[in-house]
Parts: C-alpha cells; sequence; structure tokens
C-alpha cells in the first residue's frame, strides 16, 4: 500500500527568504508519480508541482522545486523568495501509473509567510 | 475553460438527513474521483468513475455513502442517514484518464 508522510504540520519562513517542506512516502511499485499541492483557504486544490518517478531530474517551476530521492523515499519542497501569496496548506501526494490513479495524500503543512 | 464546479458550496443538514453533493466536471473529462478531507487531514480517496461505471468504490467508508455518474458526465455522491462524523469537505476532481487531476472548490458539510 502506498502512504504519504509529512512530518511538518506547521513552517513558517520570512517573506523573500526560502523554505524546505519535507515528505517522505512508501511504495513498493517502481513507477509512480509524486505532487506537491497549494489549498488555500478558499478549498481550491492548486498544483504546484509534479514529478515523474522515472525522471532523474528534479523539477522545477519558477520559484518551487524539489529534491527527489528515490532510494530515499523523499520528496522535498523547496520555496525560493517566498511571498504573501504563498501562505496555504501544502499536501504532498502520489499516484501510481497503472490502475485508478487514485491520489494518496498526506496530513499537509501549513505554511505562514512572516512580513 | 471553466474548471470543476461542485454545488452546494456548504451544506449544514441534521443528523439522519440524506444529503446530495453534485460535481460538474471540465468537458470531455472521462475520470472523476471524489475525495473526503476531514479537518485537519489530507483528503482521503473515496471513489473513482471511468466513463459511467464506478471503476473503483474501494474508499467508501460504509453503505451509507453512494456515487453515481449517469452519463459520464456529472457525478453526485449521496450520503443516507448521516452522522455528525460525516461532516468534512468533499472534494470533486477530474481528468483524462492516466492524467492529471483538476480539482474543484469542494462542498463543506456539517452534519449538526
Amino acid at each position: 500500500a502506498q502512504t504519504v508522510t509529512q512530518s511538518q504540520p506547521e513552517m513558517s519562513v520570512q517573506e523573500a527568504e526560502t523554505v524546505t517542506l519535507s515528505c517522505t512516502y512508501d511504495t513498493s511499485e517502481s513507477d509512480y508519480y509524486l505532487f506537491w499541492y497549494k489549498q488555500p483557504p478558499s478549498r481550491q486544490m492548486i498544483l504546484v508541482i509534479r514529478q515523474e518517478a522515472y525522471k532523474q531530474q528534479n523539477a522545477t517551476e519558477n520559484r518551487f522545486s524539489v529534491n527527489f530521492q528515490k532510494a530515499a523515499k523523499s520528496f522535498s519542497l523547496k520555496i525560493s523568495d517566498s511571498q504573501l501569496g504563498d501562505a496555504a496548506m501544502y499536501f504532498c501526494a502520489s499516484t501510481l501509473t497503472s490502475g485508478t490513479y487514485k491520489y494518496i495524500f498526506g496530513t499537509g503543512t501549513r505554511l505562514k509567510v512572516l512580513a | 475553460g471553466a474548471g470543476v464546479s461542485q454545488t452546494p458550496s456548504n451544506k449544514v443538514t441534521e443528523k439522519g438527513k440524506y444529503v446530495e453533493l453534485r460535481c460538474d466536471p471540465i468537458s470531455g473529462h472521462t475520470a472523476l474521483y471524489w475525495y473526503r478531507q476531514s479537518l485537519g487531514q489530507g483528503p482521503e480517496f473515496l471513489i473513482y468513475f471511468q466513463g459511467t461505471g464506478a471503476a473503483d468504490d474501494s474508499g467508501l467508508p460504509n453503505d451509507r455513502f453512494f456515487a453515481v455518474r449517469p452519463e459520464g458526465s456529472v457525478s453526485t455522491l449521496k450520503i443516507q442517514r448521516t452522522e455528525r462524523g460525516d461532516s468534512a469537505v468533499y472534494l470533486c476532481a477530474t481528468g483524462s484518464k492516466g492524467g492529471e487531476q483538476f480539482f474543484g472548490p469542494g462542498t463543506r458539510l456539517t452534519v449538526l
């Protein structure tokens, strides 16, 4: 069975600084996808970044990048130049590349950005 | 284009009542998922439709929960004899099979 663990219930970062959110996962499969989603108070889940497990290169989207360590089953999110609009809940999720493609989510990390 | 929409946005009901939650997918999306997000938790999978059929309903907590998608587009999640423990945000997500899932804004269900 797949599991996703986020061990940081809450993190704070000063505006313009860098913060890293941690995520570990477990799966017996070799091919899967990993995601980071942002959920502001509006409840809308917004895709931040996606990583395919077969790709060794870490995904990057503007100020967001990941550190994907497949052997360690670790998938952390780095946010550079943090902005007030980055404040939200962040969820790590995984899905297999076959079957139902249902997402397995972690419990989330609340990110606060301090002005 | 329009995203995934869910109605109602909020629903307050009394214990023991029946509720229906609606999801309107992005046009053309064949895959549709329902998730439940309890307070302080991440979303948990409930059911997956590919077209009209429920391809995986392993996440439904018990037989009070049921979902349909009769024409392969709009889906309705139905909860009978609601309990206080059913209070949560119910999220719908749609996509192409194997592709990215796009989430709706959710329905917040409160059972008094």
